[in-house]
């Protein structure tokens, strides 16, 4: 696609419940980021793809976040027994190539998934 | 480890004028690069500008340029011609190699801009 996709664009999930996030990246880009933005904050590094392995997933707050991308694609993030502090926006960025630092590998963000828990 | 610190958390500008966000950044990295986002109210992220560590010319796109001075380990977003739709949350960020093995993207806590008419 011509963006980075996300949906849902808001979700309400009761404290307990678990929730999936959708992320469609831009078609050909081989690396993909989750990011986590709580309120009034810059972006926090959850986990990255290279295509459909997970390289990096040191950021994941707890045990009860989960991702995968597992076609080298979309990709989902899952969080189980959401908490009131899992409440943020949860962002998704692709780039087109992987490990290099330049003008030509910029992250595009998607517009976010706006998660508030009850 | 990386770390991005900007330390002003709101600016005012008055619109046709020129301002100054500050960035400065820490890493052991000798190749690194630094980016300058927008996330205006809608919360999307919107690139603006790129600068590399080896890069000897300061970047420019348009009204924004990069005030890059690498021993000082600052990177400053220079907006000349402030424009209304200018107001919006501005992040710094810089991406390297994180010992984790991925080169991931760390930003700073932002600065919120508002342009005066």
């Amino acid at each position: 696609g011509a963006g980075v996709s996300q949906s849902p664009r808001y979700k309400v999930a009761k404290r307990g419940q678990d929730v999936a996030l959708r992320c469609d990246p831009i078609s050909g880009h081989v690396s993909l980021f989750w990011y986590q933005q709580a309120l009034g904050q810059g972006p926090e590094f959850l986990t990255y793809f290279q295509n459909e392995a997970q390289l990096d997933k040191s950021g994941l707050p707890s045990d009860r976040f989960f991702a995968e991308r597992p076609e080298g694609s979309v990709s989902t993030l899952k969080i189980q027994r959401t908490q009131q502090e899992d409440s943020a926006v949860y962002l998704c960025a692709s780039s087109p190539l992987d490990r290099v630092v330049s003008g030509a590998n910029v992250l595009t963000f998607g517009a976010g998934s706006r998660l508030t828990v009850l | 480890a990386q770390k991005i610190t900007q330390t002003q958390p709101g600016m005012f500008v008055q619109e046709k004028e020129a301002v100054t966000l500050d960035c400065t950044y820490d890493t052991s990295d000798p190749s690194y690069g630094l980016f300058w986002y927008k996330q205006p109210s809608s919360g999307e992220m919107i690139f603006l500008i790129y600068q590399g560590s080896y890069d000897q010319q300061n970047a420019t796109e348009g009204r924004y340029s990069l005030n890059f001075q690498k021993a000082r380990k600052s990177a400053n977003l220079v907006i000349s011609a402030s424009q209304l739709g200018d107001s919006a949350m501005y992040f710094c960020a810089m991406k390297g190699y994180s010992g984790a093995g991925s080169y991931q993207l760390t930003f700073g806590k932002g600065t919120k801009l508002s342009v005066i008419p």
